[in-house]
């Protein structure tokens, strides 16, 4: 079974914070995804990865960046984090072969003082 | 615009009463739906891919079906284990990259 690990369930931060969040896949993988998901928005992509060092920008980019210094791992980060980044964060993997599900971690609840 | 709709957004049903779950889609070159099932607290877990028109898949209790403007989730005989949020999403090449389009799914509760 493919395990996608994130490194807390729960998170409390206070604005202005760099905060990281981390994820871990175990499937060899070379597809990562960050996703927010919020009540009445659904779940939107903010960053993905095709590549170990490679990232592209999804919808919702903005005050978030990425890292993927090695395959398995993939590391979001809030570069100042501000109220309105309050959410549930889950990070998604799948291979390289096109139109493949992604596997979901159970996700970060953030919560932003 | 890409768009995936679920309906409805929440199903209450009786232990052993079968139902269905609709997500209807506007995509411009379908590539992959998917069906995952959320728990409170928890990730998506993926169910099923289909990829053409007219294909079909089961697991369990859950069937999922697709037509070229839609996909429906049938439960049969439901337990209230099977209580959980149903998400749909549809791959497709959208702003520049495949992607996928999520449905802001369908809240199911089974009572016995």
């Amino acid at each position: 079974d493919v395990k996608v690990t994130q490194s807390s369930r729960y998170l409390v931060k206070r604005t202005g914070e760099k905060v990281f969040l981390e994820c871990v896949q175990d499937m060899d993988h070379e597809n990562m995804f960050w996703y927010r998901q919020d009540p009445g928005l659904g779940l939107r992509l903010i960053y993905f990865s095709y590549d170990v060092k490679m990232k592209e920008k999804g919808d919702i980019p903005e005050g978030y960046s990425v890292s993927r210094e090695k395959k398995e791992r993939f590391s979001l980060i809030l570069e100042s984090a501000s109220t309105n980044q309050t959410s549930m964060y889950l990070c998604a993997s799948s291979p390289g072969a096109s139109f493949q599900p992604q596997h979901f971690g159970d996700g970060t609840r953030l919560s932003i003082l | 615009e890409d768009q995936v709709t679920q309906s409805p957004e929440a199903l209450r049903l009786q232990e052993g009463e079968s139902s269905s779950l609709n997500c209807s889609y506007t995509v411009s070159g379908l590539r992959g739906l998917f069906w995952y099932r959320q728990d409170p607290g928890k990730g998506p877990e993926f169910l099923f891919t289909l990829y053409s028109a007219g294909e079909e898949k089961e697991k369990e209790r859950l069937k999922a079906t697709l037509t070229k403007k839609e996909s429906f989730l049938h439960i049969t005989a439901p337990k209230p284990e099977d209580s959980a949020t149903y998400l749909c999403a549809v791959q497709a090449f959208s702003g520049g990259y495949n992607k996928l389009i999520f449905g802001a799914g369908t809240r199911l509760a089974v009572h016995p």
